[in-house]
């Protein structure tokens, strides 16, 4: 089962910042702390990862909080685009060398032009 | 690099009829994933290859669905026979399985299933 806690939905503006929010409360130290957006009508797309520090890649930067319990997706500029699904998933060893991601709802993101 | 690829798109079928699903995983990826995702959920996992070999169907209704990849490329999800709560988006993915990267999934487009 999901084992992070992400809100409903949220809105924004194009070309404003965007901070989607997770908790995580029971992650584990080996948890990896993994993003993924869905497009309509889309399969989901990997948007970023981390495990403690905070991360940065062309799409989005990922805040993770000291105790590792909470993270936050952060969008500099939303563009319409940018209007997705976006799960935030602890990344489990499934045997051996193999993982796998457990989906919860995710966050209905917005973005009014 | 190509994507991975699923047909059909779109299946319209009739209950306690059968169905069945094909995924091309990216050239090179080990490991393949079948999601079931029903409208207003995220995708949830139904079974896990490693090659051709079965990691994880925990969550795959065996006494309905199937899954194989005989060659450890391909790969076909069956359901015999199709009830009403099958309905669903049925998703396919892909990764590599070094150890210590990201191990980024690859999600295919797709195929919507609608069971009347």
């Amino acid at each position: 089962d999901a084992k992070t806690t992400q809100p409903n939905s949220m809105e924004s503006n194009e070309e404003e910042p965007v901070h989607l929010p997770c908790n995580h409360s029971t992650i584990s130290g080996t948890d990896y702390i993994h993003w993924y957006r869905q497009l309509p009508s889309q399969g989901p797309e990997y948007v970023i990862h981390g495990l403690t520090s905070n991360v940065n890649n062309r799409m989005a930067s990922l805040a993770i909080a000291e105790d590792r319990k909470s993270s936050t997706l952060i969008l500099h500029r939303a563009t319409l685009r940018d209007a997705a699904v976006y799960y935030c998933i602890l990344r489990e060893n499934s045997g051996g060398s193999n993982y796998k991601l457990t989906f919860g709802k995710g966050t209905l993101l917005t973005v009014n032009p | 690099e190509a994507g991975v690829a699923q047909s059909p798109r779109y299946k319209i079928i009739e209950k306690r009829q059968s169905v069945a699903f094909w995924c091309n995983p990216i050239s090179g990826h080990a490991t393949l994933y079948w999601y079931q995702q029903i409208l207003g959920q995220g995708p949830k996992l139904l079974i896990q290859f490693q090659n051709n070999g079965v990691v994880d169907d925990s969550q795959l209704p065996k006494d309905r669905f199937s899954a194989e990849r005989l060659k450890g490329v391909d790969s076909t999800l069956k359901i015999q026979p199709a009830k009403l709560e099958d309905s669903a988006v049925y998703l396919c993915a892909s990764s590599l399985i070094l150890a210590g990267v990201r191990n980024e999934q690859f999600f295919g487009p797709g195929t919507r299933l609608t069971v009347l």
